[in-house]
């Protein structure tokens, strides 16, 4: 079971960068590592998916060592409405039964 | 996500009392889950189905049951609810992510969420 660990809080301020880490020690040589994006009483959101090295889309990047052992959520100049909990997702092989969504990072944005 | 909806939004029930969330979604996908999420914690996997002949136990299957009567519904049935069933439940579903690779690269779609109070 590739089990994922996660700073449970982060606090920032808007117009900064913050970067919330995730390690996953176990993870398998064909995982993937995604990261899901939740508000209050509503449904987690994909945000941005990755294998290695670096992947960067509209909202964030993602940076994976060469070992994979840990990712890095990137979110530039952040503002309060990022305030949310983010969490890092890495599947278990094909066994979706054995994936889980831990307890997520809750990052609150001050003005 | 409008594309997946569950209803009800909110239920209270009694201890002892058979209650069904079901789940709806029009994004074509095969794959459908169920989760439970208790105040501060992460997203726990109740069940999940990969079509419709296909239902799987997830990590808290106890007390639960599940019935997928097409690709768009997915409902979840506590036989005899109990209050530390109370929880919002989530219903997603998902893509087979890419084509060759394992299904860690599928993307979840989650519905709005029913929020449910067993007294």
């Amino acid at each position: 079971l590739a089990k994922t660990t996660q700073p449970i809080s982060m606090d920032s301020y808007e117009g900064q960068e913050v970067n919330i880490t995730c390690s996953h020690n176990n993870i398998a040589t064909n995982d993937y590592i995604t990261w899901y994006q939740q508000f209050p009483s509503q449904g987690p959101r994909f945000i941005i998916q990755g294998y290695k090295t670096k992947v960067t889309n509209e909202v964030a990047s993602l940076f994976i060592p060469a070992d994979r052992k840990s990712s890095t959520l990137s979110l530039p100049r952040v503002s309060l409405s990022d305030t949310a909990v983010y969490y890092c997702l890495v599947g278990d092989g094909n066994n979706a039964g054995k994936s889980t969504f831990g307890d997520g990072t809750t990052l609150t944005v001050k003005p | 996500d409008a594309d997946v909806t569950q209803t009800p939004r909110n239920r209270i029930t009694k201890t002892g009392k058979r209650i069904m969330l079901e789940c709806s979604q029009t994004k074509g996908h095969d794959r459908m889950y169920w989760y439970r999420q208790d105040p501060g914690l992460g997203l726990r996997l109740i069940y999940y189905s990969f079509d419709v002949k296909d239902i799987n136990k997830g990590e808290i299957s106890d007390g639960y049951s599940v019935s997928r009567q097409a690709q768009a519904k997915f409902s979840l049935s506590l036989e005899s609810a109990i209050p530390n069933q109370t929880a919002l439940y989530f219903c997603a579903t998902s893509d087979e992510g890419l084509a060759g690779v394992t299904w860690s690269t599928e993307t979840q779609y989650f519905g709005p969420g029913t929020r449910l109070l067993v007294l």
